[in-house]
Parts: C-alpha cells; sequence; structure tokens
C-alpha cells in the first residue's frame, strides 16, 4: 500500500491553463514536502507546508495543506513550458519515524 | 557552490558484476540517504545515514551495500544479488535525519543529479 497518494499520475494541458495536484493519506502529515523533477535528474525542493490550513506560493505555484492535515495540493497558475516535469510530495507521516514520497505527477505543458 | 555529487551519470553493467556509485557532498550534512526510482512508483529508500560508520536498511536494501567512512561521502555498490538493478539512482542528503518528526528547514532534501545504471 501506498503511504501517499498521488493524483492525477499524469497531467497535459495547453500552455496558459492552471491545474491542480493532490497529495493524500490516510494519516495525519506532519511536514509536507513538494519537490519538482525535470526528467532524468535529481529532485529540486519547491516548498513545506507544517500547519493545518498553511498556504504557501512561490511565482506561480501554491501549495495548500488541509486544516486535517491529511490532504496537500500544488496549484499551478498560467503554466508554462517551465513547468513541466515530475512533482513529488514527501511527508512526516504520524509518529513522524518515518519518510515518504508520492508516486509523483508527471506534467507535459504543451505550448 | 554547496551540494551533491554524484557519479557516474549513466553506467552499464553485466549480469554478475557488481558496481558502485558515488555520492559526495559539501553541504556538512549529516544525514544521507540512496533511493531508487523506478517509473510509477515514486521514491524507495534503499539505505539512509546518520552519522559516520553508522547506516540502516530502507525499504528495498536486499542487494545493496553502503558505506560512510567520512561525513562527505556515501557510495552504493549494487551487488549481483540484486534481481533487478536496472533504475535511476538518487543520492540526497539533510542537515539533519528525516522522520523524526521535527519538521523545520533541516529536514529539506538535496538530491544530487541521479545515476542511471542498466544492466546488459
Amino acid at each position: 500500500s501506498q503511504e501517499l497518494e498521488q493524483s492525477p499520475q499524469s497531467l497535459i494541458v495547453q500552455e496558459g491553463k492552471n491545474l491542480t495536484i493532490n497529495c493524500t493519506s490516510s494519516k495525519t502529515l506532519y511536514g509536507l514536502y513538494w519537490y519538482k523533477q525535470k526528467y532524468g535528474e535529481g529532485l529540486i525542493f519547491l516548498m513545506m507546508l507544517q500547519k493545518g490550513g498553511e498556504e504557501k506560493s512561490h511565482e506561480k505555484i501554491t501549495a495548500k495543506l488541509d486544516e486535517k492535515k491529511q490532504q496537500s495540493s500544488l496549484h499551478i497558475t498560467a503554466s508554462q513550458p517551465s513547468h513541466a516535469g515530475i512533482y513529488l510530495c514527501g511527508a512526516d507521516i504520524e509518529s513522524g519515524n518515518q519518510f515518504y514520497f508520492g508516486t509523483g505527477t508527471s506534467l507535459t505543458v504543451i505550448p | 557552490d554547496g551540494g551533491i555529487t554524484q557519479s557516474p551519470k549513466y553506467l552499464f553493467r553485466k549480469e554478475g558484476q557488481n558496481v558502485t556509485l558515488s555520492c559526495e557532498q559539501n553541504l556538512n550534512h549529516d544525514a544521507m540517504y540512496w533511493y531508487r526510482q523506478d517509473p510509477g512508483q515514486g521514491l524507495r529508500l534503499i539505505y539512509y545515514s546518520q552519522i559516520v560508520n553508522d547506516f540502516q536498511k530502507g525499504d528495498i536494501a536486499e542487494g545493496y551495500s553502503v558505506s560512510r567512512e567520512k561525513k562527505e561521502s556515501f557510495p552504493l555498490t549494487v551487488t549481483s544479488a540484486q534481481k533487478n538493478p536496472t533504475a535511476f539512482y538518487l543520492c540526497a542528503s539533510s542537515m539533519h535525519i528525516l522522520g523524526l518528526g521535527g519538521v523545520s528547514g533541516a529536514n529539506v532534501l538535496t538530491f544530487g543529479a541521479g545515476s542511471r545504471l542498466t544492466v546488459l
């Protein structure tokens, strides 16, 4: 079973469109991290969320953590080809004894 | 600039051979990790190390071995016992070990560029 479920698994959008990626757990998340990976490369840290209801933004990317701390969303506004890649969420779950990654969402942005 | 260097970027291996992937960091991070990435499966933890001369098995340690003789270095050996070694391998480090419940910037992972291993 997967501790962190990401959806959708893949996404193809036209440039300029908005999109949302979700990361869900059946358990409480004690720290939620979003990373981006360009194909065939390492992961780059985007944002970290800690408190229920917290929201952070960087340029056109906004990440939220719900009040129950079981779901996070990553929203991209007016997508650009530079946003293409794989987005992964990672989290400390419940007791914080282990860190898990989601399965990733592959994003393609068509110019 | 500080960062993590993985080498080689691409590696081809014949069945039955051991190979070692290098991972070096100059971030003065205590913790280092090796992950394996396969399509559709996200990242799976192979081994991790909190301090020098200490390391722990992750979720898929069978067929792999590591060492941590220096703080900066955490090489991964893929042995012939690993049944399906073809994958993308990622090394990472963090200031402190992940998963201790202490959420802070110290838990942010810095990744290397990855090594792609193909078994022929």
